[in-house]
């Protein structure tokens, strides 16, 4: 059963306008979570982090919001830029108990359309 | 060279072979993963080393069998694979340092395997 989950495997944007990515979680262990971006033939690259102690994460352009109670984030890129087209994994961790796991949901596909 | 590198990039092998994927981070890290990513499938954690030593190994199947000989490389040897086993297989790294579990890991560019 997948404990991280992206349900929209992909999203269409129009170039200046807002994009939200979504992630819901199941396991209420998780405290920590993780957005990675990746181009074709690259590996993942971080993006933006949050700890549960917060509620929202803002760098740039990207913020991500997390809403505890609904076990769910999502991540909002504004203006999007044709650039910001890739894949999004949304990921997350239960770092009580010291473990290094980091559970990945399927990635939305993002395309922005110039 | 910066960041994780990894070799081959590709990689096709008989279901007989023995072939080793080699992992290579310069960032100074003290942690070393290996995850698989499957078609249509989220990335899957399949062994952590942290200090050279393996702390993490989730269920892998023993004909996938990892190396660390220091911090800063990684192998991932393999044996009678399956073609199920087909996948992207990446690498990362990060701090690793004791007790801090919010480091952020980097990953290399992975390597394609086939199995026929």
């Amino acid at each position: 059963d997948q404990q991280v989950k992206q349900n929209s495997p992909s999203l269409s944007v129009q170039e200046g306008r807002i994009s939200i990515l979504n992630c819901d979680y199941t396991n209420s262990m998780f405290d920590y979570f993780l957005w990675y971006k990746k181009y074709p033939a690259e590996g993942p690259t971080f993006l933006i982090s949050i700890s549960s102690i917060k509620d929202k994460n803002e760098d740039g352009r990207f913020t991500v919001f997390l809403n505890k109670s609904a076990k769910h984030l999502s991540l909002h890129i504004v203006p999007s830029q044709p650039g910001d087209s890739a894949v999004y994994f949304c990921a997350a961790k239960a770092t009580q108990g010291g473990s290094e796991k980091l559970v990945f949901g399927k990635g939305t596909k993002l395309t922005v359309n110039p | 060279e910066t960041g994780v590198t990894q070799t081959p990039r590709h990689l096709v092998m008989g279901m007989t072979n023995k072939k080793s994927l080699k992992c290579e981070q310069h960032l100074g890290h003290n942690a070393m993963y290996w995850y698989k990513q499957s078609a249509k499938k989220p990335l899957e954690l399949m062994f952590v080393y942290n200090f050279k030593e393996q702390t993490e190994n989730n269920s892998v199947p023993s004909r996938f069998s990892p190396e660390c000989p220091n911090s800063s490389h990684l192998f991932l040897h393999l044996h009678t694979l399956q073609p199920e086993d087909s996948a992207l297989y990446l690498c990362a790294s990060s701090d690793g340092l004791a007790g801090v579990l919010y480091d952020t890991q980097y990953f290399g560019p992975g390597t394609r395997l086939t199995v026929l």
